[in-house]
């Protein structure tokens, strides 16, 4: 079947500092991965996605990158800021379907 | 363009009770998708739909139904509510073929309780 798991949280780090967010899927063929993100009282966000293996989807100075080998994609981001304190959702689509992880929160601090 | 828009942002219902969770979106695509979101479990597909006349059941189907009878609607119908269904519901939709044609764009969201 198709499912997603990643970290859960919260994650808390002060500003600056370096954040991974980890995704491991489970996934027959081949899906396309994505990261969205919710911020309070909001609907979710398309952060960055990936199609197909070795890609890297970047946004806002977020990376992820898709690696068949170890059927993850990891999100990376080299210097968080308070502005993006949120919850964070990995997700896969497949056959006409999205399977999404349980999230999770981050919690920057200046 | 408004986007996804979803009504209303908040209802609180009996048991028993049905009601309607209205989705539109006003930027022709093919592809509209219901979720619900419960503490500690992400989203979970209800129901989708690849174009008008055409739904399909996705994770959690039971206690719901969909019609798509125009390419912008996509109302979700909760037959009788029980208190399992209290959730916050989430629709989306999506170009098909747009390359890629997986992105998404999502509504604000209804929150719902059941009594």
């Amino acid at each position: 079947g198709n499912s997603v798991t990643q970290m859960e949280g919260p994650v808390t780090l002060s500003e600056e500092a370096f954040l991974t967010i980890n995704c491991t899927y489970t996934a027959t063929g081949y899906p396309s991965l994505f990261w969205y993100v919710q911020y309070p009282g909001e609907g979710l966000q398309l952060l960055l996605k990936a199609t197909k293996a070795d890609d890297k989807g970047s946004n806002k100075g977020f990376e992820a990158t898709y690696r068949k080998e170890t059927t993850s994609f990891h999100l990376e981001k080299g210097s968080v800021q308070v502005s993006d304190s949120a919850v964070y959702f990995c997700a896969l689509y497949n056959f006409n379907k999205f399977y999404f992880g349980s999230g999770t929160k981050l919690n920057v601090k200046p | 363009n408004a986007g996804v828009t979803q009504t209303p942002k908040f209802q609180v219902l009996k048991t028993g009770q049905s009601m309607t969770l209205q989705c539109a979106q006003d930027m022709n695509h093919e592809y509209m998708s219901w979720y619900r979101q419960d503490p500690g479990m992400g989203l979970r597909l209800i129901h989708y739909s690849v174009g008008a006349g055409i739904t399909d059941q996705g994770e959690v189907p039971n206690g719901y139904n969909v019609s798509r009878s125009t390419t912008e609607d996509f109302p979700l119908r909760l037959l009788s509510a029980a208190p399992s269904q209290t959730s916050v519901y989430f629709c989306a939709s999506s170009y098909r073929w747009e390359p890629p044609r997986e992105t998404q764009y999502f509504g604000p969201g209804t929150r719902l309780l059941v009594l």
